[in-house]
């Protein structure tokens, strides 16, 4: 159980486009969302967290109007990069909460690559 | 405000030897305290967490750690090493989502 899948698993745009990665909870139902961002041999850095229903809130320094964050459903959470930059290639990866703050399930992450 | 450190951004063993890997943590809570572990172009796999109760959590792949509130330490060790171990691992805390270390790659020589 507690299974997080994320589309697509890679994807290349081109620079000034937009994409959108989705983020599911395949078998249970998550009140929370995380977004990170993983940059090479680096670590992973929270971006985002998003509620059912309700706005996301974004970390200091990470720019709510290139990434729109949407939480429509409780098993589901959409990340679209807009107007994507070859600065924003990156490996993006998501995580479910079912409960508890330490009951997080992670996707196998989404690696973009921006030309 | 929530934070680990993970010493040694690199560590090597030779296969069949003691894998280490230290973590300090900083926290103005009492903290729930992950090991991840990360293989190249994937995404990240729960080795164990520590949420109350034992001290000494065990994991998957025969690692575990010991949390240790004096030192704020919560160190991966796992007795014997395998080539398969060789990945990216991370120690977090939580706090909003998870708060990543830096990371240690272990590297493990036949």
């Amino acid at each position: 159980g507690a299974v997080v899948s994320q589309h697509p698993s890679w994807v290349i745009c081109k620079s000034g486009t937009s994409v959108k990665i989705e983020c599911r909870s395949l078998d249970f139902q998550a009140t929370t969302m995380f977004w990170y961002r993983q940059f090479p041999k680096q670590s992973l850095m929270l971006m985002a967290t998003s509620n059912e229903g309700s706005k996301a809130t974004y970390e200091q320094g990470v720019e709510k109007d290139k990434f729109l964050i949407n939480h429509a459903s409780l098993t589901l959470s959409t990340l679209t990069v807009t107007s994507a930059h070859p600065e924003d290639s990156s490996f993006y990866i998501c995580s479910a909460q079912t409960g508890q703050i330490y009951e997080q399930y992670f996707g196998p992450g989404t690696r973009l690559t921006v030309t | 405000a929530q934070s680990v450190t993970q010493l040694g951004s690199h560590v090597s063993v030779s296969e069949g030897a003691l894998v280490l890997l230290r973590c300090n943590y900083s926290s103005s809570v009492p903290p729930y305290l992950f090991w991840y572990v990360q293989y190249p172009n994937q995404g990240l796999q729960l080795l164990l967490k520590y949420t109350t109760g034992a001290t000494l959590v065990k994991g998957i792949n025969g690692f575990e750690a010991e949390f240790k509130k004096s030192e704020t330490s919560f160190h991966l060790t796992k007795p014997s090493a395998h080539m398969s171990d060789a990945a990216e691992y991370f120690c977090a805390v939580t706090s909003r989502g998870l708060i990543f270390g830096t990371g240690t790659r272990l590297q493990v020589f036949p």
